[in-house]
């Protein structure tokens, strides 16, 4: 089992380009997310996807658009890219847990993107 | 909004002594409490958990109390070793399947 597997692990944008990270994981879960990680920052939530074919904004979407692909793959776009955007993206899978909103997040390695 | 407070942000304690960070949420509703540790370049992990229906959970070194009323829950770690530095995060899950971290604590342990 890879969990979950992210690509790219690094790249670099100019201001103005788009691209898309990909994400896919193999456990089978229902809910997946992706945060972004800055400095002092903490992981905050983009977008997530209760299940497959529903997408909710989290705490930072302006900027980002994602789509769920089916059950193993969530991707997260960005469609003219910024510098406020540069930072470390992590995409994570999740099962929801009896009597609980989610469970356990198993992260990706994580994508390091500088938008210059 | 859904909001996770974490303090301190930094913690340093010697080997061998306990540390605590505590967390408070803004969710009454949030049902599910984890705790992730995040080494240097590396992806979090989750160390321990506990849901709402549970007071305090322990593993080891580590125990997790959580304080419905107040809104707040706390990690313990006792005897700390050099290993246990990292940067620790809280979470809560709110009532719309989201998880949401506070800010984290650097842990530094000194030998």
């Amino acid at each position: 089992n890879a969990g979950v597997t992210q690509t790219p692990k690094f790249q670099v944008l100019k201001t103005g380009q788009s691209m898309t990270l990909q994400c896919a994981q193999d456990m089978n879960h229902n809910s997946m997310y992706w945060y972004r990680q800055d400095p002092g920052m903490g992981l905050r939530l983009i977008y997530y996807s209760a299940s497959e074919g529903t997408t909710d904004k989290g705490e930072v979407p302006n900027g980002y658009n994602v789509s769920r692909l089916n059950k193993r793959e969530f991707s997260l776009r960005l469609e003219s890219a910024a510098p406020s955007q540069t930072s470390v993206y992590f995409c994570a899978s999740s099962e929801r847990l009896a009597g609980a909103y989610t469970g356990e997040l198993f992260f990706g390695e994580g994508s390091r993107l500088t938008v210059l | 909004g859904e909001n996770v407070e974490q303090h301190p942000s930094t913690l340093s304690v010697q080997e061998g002594d306990s540390a605590v960070i505590k967390c408070t949420y803004s969710d009454s509703a949030s049902n599910y409490f984890p705790w992730y540790k995040q080494e240097l370049g590396k992806r979090p992990q989750l160390i321990i958990d506990i849901r709402s229906n549970v007071g305090e959970k322990k593993d080891q070194r580590i125990a997790v109390t959580l304080n419905k009323t107040a809104k707040h829950f706390s990690l313990h770690i006792t005897e700390t070793q050099p290993e246990d530095s990292a940067v620790y995060f809280c979470a809560a899950a709110t009532r719309t399947d989201k998880l949401i971290f506070g800010t984290g604590t650097r842990l530094q342990v000194f030998p």
